[in-house]
This record gives C-alpha cells, sequence and structure tokens, in this order.
C-alpha cells in the first residue's frame, strides 16, 4: 500500500507562472518530509525539506507548505522556468524509535515547463 | 568530487546468472541504501545500512542481498535473477538517516 502518494503523473505549466506539485501521505509517524527532482538518465537530486515542525520552508524559488491535519504536502515553484522541467518525487520519513526505518518515495509527477 | 558511483550502467543478464551491481560513495557517509523504481511505483527502498557491518531489510528485500564491510562500498547482489527483478536500481547515500539523500546514476538492468 503506498504511504506517499502524488496522485498526478504529469504537469504541465507556461514558463513564469507557478508550478505546484501535490504529495499526500498516510503514515501520521511520519515527520521528515523531501522533494527530489529527477532528469533523465541521472539519479534524483535532492531539492528542499521540511520538517514537521514547520509548516513552511522556501529556498529561492522553490517553496514547500505542509499541512499535518491534512497530512498533504506541496512544493510550489516560481517562476516556473524550463529548465525546471524533471519528474518531482515526495518521500517522507520517520524519526528514529518510532520503528521506522524507510524513506518512502512517491510515485513521482513529471513536470514541463513550456518556453 | 562527491558522488556516489554505481556499475555498470547498463546490464542485460539471462535467469538465474549471479551479478552483482557497485557502489561506492567518497562522502565517508554512514547510512547507504538500494532502490529500485518502477513505473506506477516510484522508488521502493531494498535495503539499506546505518553503518559497517549494520545492514537492514527495506520494503522490497526478496531476491537480493547486500553486504557493508567497508563504510564507502555497499554492493547489491543478485544470486538467482528472475525478469521481475528487472528494474532502474539506484544506490543513495546520506550522513545520517534522515538527513538528504545522494543518488547514483541508477543502473538499468534487464533480466531475460
Amino acid at each position: 500500500d503506498q504511504q506517499v502518494k502524488q496522485n498526478s503523473p504529469s504537469l504541465s505549466v507556461q514558463e513564469g507562472r507557478i508550478s505546484i506539485l501535490n504529495c499526500d501521505y498516510t503514515n501520521s509517524m511520519f515527520d521528515y518530509f523531501l522533494w527530489y527532482k529527477k532528469y533523465p538518465a541521472e539519479g534524483p537530486t535532492f531539492l528542499i525539506s521540511i520538517s514537521s515542525i514547520k509548516d513552511k520552508n522556501e529556498d529561492g524559488r522553490f517553496t514547500v507548505f505542509l499541512n499535518k491535519s491534512a497530512k498533504h504536502l506541496s512544493l510550489h515553484i516560481v517562476p516556473s522556468q524550463p529548465g525546471d522541467s524533471a519528474v518531482y518525487f515526495c518521500a517522507a520519513s520517520a524519526s528514529p524509535g518510532t520503528g521506522a526505518n524507510n524513506l518512502f518515495f512517491g510515485t513521482g509527477t513529471r513536470l514541463t515547463v513550456i518556453p | 568530487e562527491a558522488q556516489v558511483t554505481q556499475n555498470p550502467r547498463y546490464l542485460i543478464t539471462v535467469t538465474g546468472k549471479k551479478l552483482t551491481v557497485t557502489c561506492s560513495q567518497n562522502m565517508n557517509h554512514e547510512y547507504m541504501s538500494w532502490y529500485r523504481q518502477d513505473p506506477g511505483l516510484g522508488l521502493r527502498q531494498i535495503y539499506y545500512s546505518m553503518n559497517v557491518e549494520v545492514t537492514d531489510k527495506g520494503d522490497v528485500p526478496e531476491g537480493y542481498k547486500v553486504s557493508r564491510k567497508e563504510k564507502r562500498n555497499f554492493p547489491l547482489i543478485l544470486e538467482s535473477p528472475s525478469p521481475n527483478q528487472t528494474s532502474l536500481y539506484f544506490c543513495a547515500s546520506s550522513r545520517s538517516k534522515n538527513e538528504k539523500l545522494f543518488f547514483g546514476s541508477g543502473t538499468q538492468l534487464s533480466v531475460l
């Protein structure tokens, strides 16, 4: 059963506009969330993370929002650039001592930014 | 340059022929793990290692073995590969479990 879900397999956005990628999780023990970006023929690379004690984390054009009550997080990219075209994976983990040792990944959302 | 190196990039083999995919990191990371990526399933963890001689199963460990004899190396071993192990494999490392992972470039394995 998928504990981290990305329900949109793909998203197309015009250059300069906002891209919003969504992620839902089911395990209330998750307390650390990350976004990774993956280009073809390369491994995923870390983009941004957020701890459950925060509801927002910003890094340049990238902002991650966390809504713990809804078990939902989103990644906002503003403004979107053609170089942002990639597959984005959401991931979640639980702290040591909770019995979970894995980093659980979603299925990914392919973002295409149209010039 | 800090990196995770896995080899080979591409591998075609036949059912039952033992193979090893190597993984090495030069960042002195304690935590290493293996993932497989399949369409519609995302990245699923196979095995992970918290340190030398400490390994544990992830989500999908069946049919795989690992070893961590040195801090920098974490090979993935398929003793008797089967077609359902055809997948894209990624090795990753991090300073500790909850820190960002650095991924290798991937190994595309086809088992005929």
